[in-house]
């Protein structure tokens, strides 16, 4: 069964201060791992998809990298404005769906 | 486009009694899902078409939840009947390719059973 564990749970920085979130996989032959941001209330918005090992992509402030057992996404010299929870998940091979991590919440301090 | 859109945004209901959800997808989009999210199990895929054709219901809890996809516009999530364990946030997604790339999420209904 593909599983997808995010940690940490709950991350608070400071404006300015860069970090990364982590993914860490287990899947049947990765077809595909998504980023999503989540804000309350609100939801999920796609970030980024990464295919294979090695690849990687970036919109900002972010960058996510892949490798065969985990992904990044790093966050460099945040504001506050990038403060949700972040999700990452997984499709796998004979599966039609995508699983999902619990996520990191990420609170970024003026 | 205005996105994904669902209703009702927040229902409350007691115990026993039918809901129903409700979900249009971006126009020109031929796959849809309906996701569960609670605290405890974050994230959970109920059931996904394709074309407006059910294709995998592995996630739908139990027999009270069904979902329907009459034409390419328009979904229905029903629970029935409900339960305090089925209170969660419902999301419906659409994507515009068979393939699971990037889906679009609607806001979301809140559901309360009492």
């Amino acid at each position: 069964e593909d599983q997808v564990t995010q940690s940490p749970e709950a991350l608070r920085l400071q404006e300015g201060e860069s970090s990364s979130l982590n993914c860490s996989y287990t899947v049947s032959g990765l077809r595909g791992l998504f980023w999503y941001r989540q804000d309350p209330g609100k939801g999920p918005e796609f970030l980024f998809t990464l295919y294979s090992a090695g690849e990687e992509k970036e919109k900002e402030r972010l960058k996510a990298t892949l490798t065969k057992k985990e992904s990044f996404l790093h966050i460099t010299a945040p504001k506050p404005e990038d403060s949700a929870t972040y999700l990452c998940a997984v499709h796998g091979q004979g599966a039609q769906k995508l699983v999902f991590g619990q996520g990191t919440r990420l609170t970024i301090n003026p | 486009d205005a996105g994904v859109i669902q209703s009702p945004r927040h229902e409350v209901t007691e115990m026993g009694q039918e809901v129903t959800l409700r979900c249009k997808p971006i126009s020109g989009h031929n796959s849809l899902f309906w996701y569960r999210q609670t605290m405890m199990r974050g994230l959970e895929l109920l059931i996904y078409f394709n074309n407006n054709v059910p294709i995998d219901d592995s996630g739908m809890p139990e027999d009270r939840f069904s979902a329907k996809m009459p034409n390419a516009s328009f979904s229905t999530l029903k629970i029935q009947p409900s339960e305090p364990r089925d209170s969660a946030v419902y999301f419906c997604a659409s994507s515009p390719a068979r393939e699971l790339t990037e889906a679009f999420f609607g806001q979301g209904t809140r559901l309360t059973v009492v």
